[in-house]
């Protein structure tokens, strides 16, 4: 199943700039996007996320772009900080969706040297 | 600030085996979840529950899985008979509303043996 694909696997980023993770959907369905974090060990964290009436959401450090005549989203983190260091999924639903399933992307590893 | 929690953190079990994973959901929200992650592989939808019944399910959630609310807490899910390919991480999750964030606990890690 490849209806959302990261296929950065990893992203090293100094601390400070800006980090950028990208994520691809083929789904025309979904219509609510989502970005999570997750370190070993624990649960996936729930950042930010955006509905389709929007291109851009913007929360703190964290913003996601959303490109939907290409499928694309982005998730915008700046200052990066050593913190940040984790992996982070995408994930997305369709109101067509009585059960509000979740697709995830395969995640992007992120690392934020100091 | 609220969280949802689930235990055992680790369950190890002989094949054949049945097994209980337990989740108490965070206290106002109505929609509830379960996902696994096998090892290396994405996080994969087996189930959402709302108002007492099963509102969608994926093609894993076979007839040897189940999932209950057997109080105003809790919610479960049960393996009837494990296979060795059940092994996985099991997350539970809990939203407000339907098309609201859903907020993931940290997981069982479920070993068949």
């Amino acid at each position: 199943d490849q209806q959302v694909k990261q296929n950065s696997p990893s992203l090293s980023v100094q601390e400070g700039r800006i980090s950028i993770l990208n994520c691809d959907y083929t789904n025309s369905m979904f219509d609510y996007f989502l970005w999570y974090k997750k370190y070993p060990a624990e649960g996936p964290t729930f950042l930010i996320s955006i509905s389709s009436i929007k291109d851009k959401n913007e929360d703190g450090r964290f913003t996601v772009f959303l490109n939907k005549s290409a499928k694309h989203l982005s998730l915008h983190i700046v200052p990066s900080q050593p913190g940040d260091s984790a992996v982070y999924f995408c994930a997305a639903s369709g109101s067509n969706n009585a059960g509000n399933m979740l697709t995830f992307g395969g995640g992007t590893r992120l690392m934020v040297k100091p | 600030e609220p969280e949802v929690t689930q235990t055992p953190s680790h369950q190890v079990t002989q094949m054949g085996q049945e097994v209980i994973l337990r989740c108490v959901p965070i206290s106002n929200h109505l929609y509830f979840y379960w996902y696994r992650q096998i090892l290396g592989q994405k996080v994969e939808f087996l189930v959402s529950f709302y108002n007492n019944e099963i509102s969608e399910k994926s093609e894993i959630f076979d007839d040897q899985f189940s999932v209950e609310r057997p109080d105003g807490s809790n919610f479960t899910l049960k393996i009837r008979s494990t296979k060795l390919e059940d092994s996985a991480m099991y997350f539970c999750a809990s939203s407000l509303w339907g098309n609201q964030p859903q907020h993931f606990g940290d997981g069982t890690r479920l070993s068949i043996l």
